[in-house]
């Protein structure tokens, strides 16, 4: 059973850069691309963007010039850095698979809070 | 940017209702919507996709429907597990969007 799991910084301040990253643990590695989505409080999911196993990156135009997605598949890892954070970006982050099969976000991690604040 | 909106943004029900949560994308997205449960303080959980694809697992009280701009999410028969917010997604094209939600609560 594939599972993800999550770690990094929670709380940042101003004009940090935020860095998670997610682990898979069971399943293959390769053949999706793993995703990254965020959700500020008391407010809907925002897609943030995604890593194919071979490094083919998509990102959300919104937050494409700060953000960076990376992969290390010898670890089975995947990573986001989000560049000059601000209060707006302080959501619960979370990783998921992206299965282009069925197609369908299935897995996901169990989120990371990250606050930014001075 | 596709816009999807949710109505309606909260909905009180009774234990043993049906319920029908709709959602709307602001151009045509096919069949290409998916469906999530969010509990408070959980990750979300895929329910549907395609529209109308049961995720493994997903008990058969759920139901999807729709095409285009406009979708349906049907809940049969209310549990107490499942009172939750859900939320649309499309991934007809990036970026990938979501709803604002809906909140399922016990009347």
């Amino acid at each position: 059973q594939v599972q993800l799991q999550q770690w990094g910084a929670g709380l940042l301040e101003p004009s940090e850069t935020l860095s998670l990253t997610c682990g898979v643990s069971g399943g293959s590695f390769s053949g999706y691309y793993w995703s990254w989505i965020r959700q500020p409080p008391g407010k809907g999911l925002e897609w943030i963007g995604e890593i194919s196993h071979t490094g083919s990156t998509n990102y959300n135009p919104s937050l494409k010039s700060r953000v960076t997605i990376s992969v290390d598949t010898s670890k089975r890892q995947f990573s986001l850095k989000v560049s000059s954070v601000t209060a707006a970006d302080t959501a619960v982050y979370y990783c998921a698979r992206w299965d282009d099969g069925l197609p369908s976000m299935d897995v996901w991690g169990k989120g990371t809070t990250v606050t930014v604040s001075s | 940017d596709i816009q999807m909106t949710q109505s309606p943004s909260s909905l009180s029900a009774s234990v043993g209702d049906r319920v029908t949560i709709s959602c709307r994308a602001s151009q045509d997205i096919s069949n290409n919507l998916a469906w999530f449960q969010q509990k408070p303080g959980k990750a979300p959980k895929s329910l549907i996709f395609s529209a109308s694809s049961l995720q493994s697992g997903v008990p058969s009280k759920f139901s999807g429907s729709g095409s285009g701009t406009d979708f349906t999410l049907t809940i049969s028969s209310l549990q107490p597990e499942d009172f939750a917010t859900y939320s649309c997604q499309q991934y007809n094209s990036y970026p990938y969007t979501f709803g604002q939600g809906t909140k399922l609560e016990i009347k």
